[in-house]
């Protein structure tokens, strides 16, 4: 119940393309769900966080819809360029941001030029 | 931006030594962590420290480790007896109310 699964687990797309990365959980007193993007040997770096109680949150290129009753969250990478090659993970807290965050599994996200 | 300074950025040491791996968090948050990610994997939560005792531990996180924060700036992950296994990078991270940051990691091969 504390696991949270991530798909796909690899994913090339094109420049300028939508990428689009899926997470899944099954705990409902998760409250809190970021998404972090790591580069190789640096840390994850916060993208960007949903609560629950909203179902879509933007930054710039970069959007997270949430469906609740599904127990489904989702980043979409809108007009994905090369830059964005990276490892994406979801993750999923309760108490928000001020307890353990349980990780999905990671995508590698190749954005081909 | 503020960030988590962690060091040394690669250690390697012999099976059987100790090792302190050292981090200094964010200053005015409160929660600290300790991660792990085994090469090609996931992160995974290894303690978790709040109001300077441990709010949480994983079953990774067994006799061989300790936390400390030692001077009210620094954040100690000690490792007593170094296994192969426990040859990963290691993150700390640090949160306020809001967010949760990650230091660029210790890589801590075991030989």
């Amino acid at each position: 119940q504390q696991q949270v699964k991530q798909s796909p687990q690899s994913l090339i797309v094109q420049k300028g393309g939508i990428s689009i990365i899926n997470c899944a959980y099954e705990n409902t007193a998760f409250d809190y769900f970021p998404w972090y993007q790591q580069f190789p040997g640096k840390g994850p770096a916060l993208l960007i966080a949903i609560r629950p109680d909203v179902s879509e949150k933007k930054e710039g290129r970069f959007t997270i819809s949430f469906n609740k009753s599904a127990k489904q969250f989702s980043l979409h990478i809108m007009d994905s360029q090369p830059g964005d090659s990276a490892t994406y993970f979801c993750a999923a807290s309760m108490d928000g941001a001020t307890n353990k965050l349980i990780f999905g599994t990671g995508t590698l996200l190749a954005v081909q030029p | 931006e503020p960030e988590v300074t962690q060091t040394p950025s690669h250690q390697v040491t012999q099976m059987g030594q100790e090792v302190i791996l050292r981090c200094v968090p964010i200053s005015n948050h409160l929660y600290f962590y300790w991660y792990r990610q085994i090469l090609g994997q996931k992160v995974e939560f290894l303690v978790s420290f709040y109001n300077n005792e441990i709010s949480e531990k994983s079953e990774i996180f067994d006799d061989q480790f300790s936390v400390e924060r030692p001077d009210g700036s620094n954040f100690t992950l000690k490792i007593r007896s170094t296994k192969l296994e426990d040859s990963a990078m290691y993150f700390c991270a640090s949160s306020g109310e809001v967010k949760a940051f990650f230091g660029q990691g210790t890589r801590l091969t075991v030989v």
